[in-house]
């Protein structure tokens, strides 16, 4: 079982849909990253939160530490949205230099 | 402000052959991450640099091996190269107090034939 695991893998939606991206983990974290990687591989980080929520324009970002799960929202989805959207998360090591584990990805196409 | 760079872009190699990667951290930054992610895959940590020395390690066999300058540029280099090898290259640069803010080049494609 992989330590970090997103759902779903692959996500239609047609424009102006609410997105909602989920992620689960089964180790002690410091901080989870949400990332963007559009076709041709660059990534982009959106999110990096310890703790409740994030937003920033149409993307919302929440994560439960207790739960250890961790949402990315999209409102008013658009066609530029369409993407892999990536969760990783820095373990907690009580000293961890910054290896981050990373989830496969959700790859999202978003219909005119 | 240049963000993190890699050369280069794309690159062919042959099985058996060596290759070097090499990355360009934020201004600023002085640790670097790599890591490779296969098609379909997320990607997969290699190692990080940090005061020209290796800081940690992934699961990777030895002939991943990297190196890192006095200005924080980095290079990585896969000898004895195997089809397997094929994947994106990502190079990674943070502080060393603060390791989840972690900021992404874009990458290098290699693809071994």
């Amino acid at each position: 079982k992989n330590e970090v695991e997103q759902s779903p893998q692959n996500l239609t939606a047609q424009e102006g849909e609410f997105i909602t991206i989920n992620c689960s983990y089964s180790v002690g974290i410091s901080a989870l990253h949400w990332l963007q990687q559009h076709p041709g591989g660059g990534i982009v980080s959106l999110f990096m939160l310890s703790s409740g929520k994030k937003k920033h324009g149409r993307l919302i970002a929440t994560i439960n530490i207790q739960e250890k799960h961790s949402s990315l929202h999209i409102t008013a989805s658009h066609p530029r949205d369409s993407a892999v959207y990536i969760c990783a998360v820095l373990l907690d090591y009580g000293g961890s230099q910054g290896n981050l584990i990373f989830g496969k990805g959700t790859k999202l196409s978003v219909k005119p | 402000d240049a963000g993190v760079t890699q050369s280069p872009t794309h690159l062919i190699k042959t099985r058996g052959q060596q290759v070097t990667l090499r990355c360009s951290p934020k201004s600023g930054h002085d640790t670097v991450s790599w890591y490779q992610q296969a098609l379909g895959q997320g990607p997969q940590f290699i190692f990080q640099y940090y005061e020209e020395e290796e800081r940690q390690r992934g699961n990777f066999p030895d002939r991943f091996s990297g190196h890192q300058f006095p200005n924080y540029s980095s290079e990585l280099n896969v000898n004895a190269l195997l089809l397997g090898d094929s994947a994106l290259y990502l190079c990674a640069s943070s502080l060393p107090d603060i390791p989840y803010e972690q900021y992404f080049g874009p990458g290098t494609r290699l693809t071994v034939t």
